[in-house]
């Protein structure tokens, strides 16, 4: 069936270092890919999203490329701040299935001053 | 803005209670979800209702139930509340157009449910 690995965590990281979190996802039709953000205490925030193989997802600096003959979506961000400590989820929903999504197991980030 | 609301942030309550957890959307959304989310797993579907009164089961259904009367509230029920169902609970909408443009999802603040 559908699936999404992502890379386990957590990260640690300082301030303005370089973010990549791996995924890789396995789907038999054509999915739509996602990064969601869960900051402490909150629901899951949309970060980006890409829907065809190619596209590139960007938001609030962080960017990832949809990739379909490697079959990822890695999540990159060139300098990170205190503020991105949070847990991130790889995500991925087939177009007329209700839009369900499937999730990977979440990537914490935790950013140090 | 866009809203999904739930009924409360921290629950807590005893083996054995009926336990209603409530969701409200704003955004006339027609696709509607309930995950749980435990640490290392991810979120997991356990039902969702993609019409008033229409419901399909997630992947982890057992133990749960829910009902959808009016198109913006989505209510998930635990029958007889179990230690096994401690667990973070998220509810979230989207639209079913079937183009990708608009198939996001989202997500309520979550219900901290602790069953003792």
């Amino acid at each position: 069936g559908d699936s999404v690995t992502q890379m386990e965590g957590p990260v640690t990281l300082s301030e303005e270092a370089f973010l990549t979190i791996n995924c890789t996802y396995t789907a038999t039709g054509y999915p739509s890919l996602f990064w969601y953000v869960q900051y402490p205490g909150e629901g899951l925030q949309l970060l980006l999203k890409a829907t065809k193989a190619d596209d590139k997802g960007s938001n609030k600096g962080f960017e990832a490329t949809y990739r379909k003959e490697t079959t990822s979506f890695h999540l990159e961000k060139g300098s990170v701040q205190v503020s991105d400590s949070a847990v991130y989820f790889c995500a991925l929903t087939i177009s007329g299935g209700y839009n369900k999504l499937i999730f990977g197991a979440g990537t914490r980030l935790a950013v140090h001053p | 803005d866009v809203k999904v609301t739930q009924s409360s942030r921290y629950l807590v309550k005893r083996t054995g209670e009926k336990v209603f957890l409530e969701c409200v959307q704003d955004m006339d959304h027609e696709n509607m979800f309930w995950y749980r989310q435990d640490p290392g797993l991810g979120l997991r579907l356990i039902y969702f209702s993609y019409d008033v009164k229409m419901k399909e089961k997630g992947d982890i259904p057992e133990g749960y139930s829910v009902s959808r009367e009016k198109k913006e509230r989505f209510s998930l029920i635990l029958e007889s509340a179990s230690t096994n169902q401690t667990s973070m609970y998220l509810c979230a909408s989207s639209h079913t157009t079937g183009t990708p443009s608009y198939n996001e999802q989202f997500f309520g603040p979550g219900t901290r449910l602790t069953v003792l």
